[in-house]
């Protein structure tokens, strides 16, 4: 079954709101916690990360909420501007040994900030 | 910056023929991974490495080779190719100790 789920395919949010992207996991193992964004035509590039020992992490206009015992993880974004207008992926990653990680991705939300 | 570099970029291949993508990086990185991105997929792990000579099967490795003769390159290899492989394909390099990914530009491949 799907290990990282995330809950929409896409969203709409007016320039200027606030917006959650959700994602559910089922690994036990996973201790790092990711968003990606993606642009069309363009790789995915890291966006904001945490560990599992952190519940919170904040970089500017985004913040990453760790939710261990829900296995759930979301993202906030506030005052959400057109730019923003992306594919944004979650992923769960574990380690397999030493240094070695494997990060397994969500199936990604379309978010569309409208004007 | 992490350099990752594919090639090729685009490739068109016929059922049946053979078909390797190559993936460079310039930055050292112990780990690389081969994602395929479909629609209402989101990106799936193929093979990945921890290092020269190291190949993993990741969530679906079926019809897929992994090769991963030094630390800078690590290549996918559809010795078959089927339609069902038509897919854009990413190479990606990091992941030690659960940091950054750096992905390629992607490979967009075909198979007629």
């Amino acid at each position: 079954g799907q290990q990282v789920k995330q809950s929409s395919p896409s969203l709409t949010v007016q320039e200027g709101g606030i917006l959650i992207l959700n994602c559910d996991y089922e690994n036990d193992m996973f201790d790092y916690f990711a968003w990606y964004k993606k642009y069309p035509d363009n790789s995915p590039t890291l966006l904001i990360s945490v560990r599992s020992n952190v519940d919170k992490r904040e970089d500017g206009r985004f913040t990453v909420f760790l939710n261990k015992s829900g296995k759930h993880f979301s993202l906030h974004i506030t005052a959400s501007q057109p730019e923003d207008t992306a594919v944004y992926l979650c992923a769960a990653g574990e380690n397999s040994g030493g240094s070695n990680y494997k990060l397994t991705f969500g199936k990604g939300t379309l978010l569309t900030v409208t004007p | 910056e992490a350099a990752v570099t594919q090639s090729p970029r685009n490739k068109v291949a016929v059922t049946g023929g053979k078909v390797t993508l190559s993936c460079n990086q310039t930055n050292n990185h112990n780990n690389m991974y081969w994602y395929r991105q479909d629609t209402g997929h989101g990106l799936r792990l193929i093979h990945y490495s921890y290092g020269a000579g190291s190949t993993e099967k990741g969530d679906i490795p079926d019809g897929y080779k992994a090769s991963r003769p030094s630390q800078e390159n690590f290549s996918l290899i559809l010795e078959l190719a089927t339609p069902s492989q038509t897919s854009v394909y990413f190479c990606a390099s990091g992941g030690d100790r659960g940091n950054t990914l750096y992905f390629g530009a992607g490979t967009r491949l075909s198979v007629l």
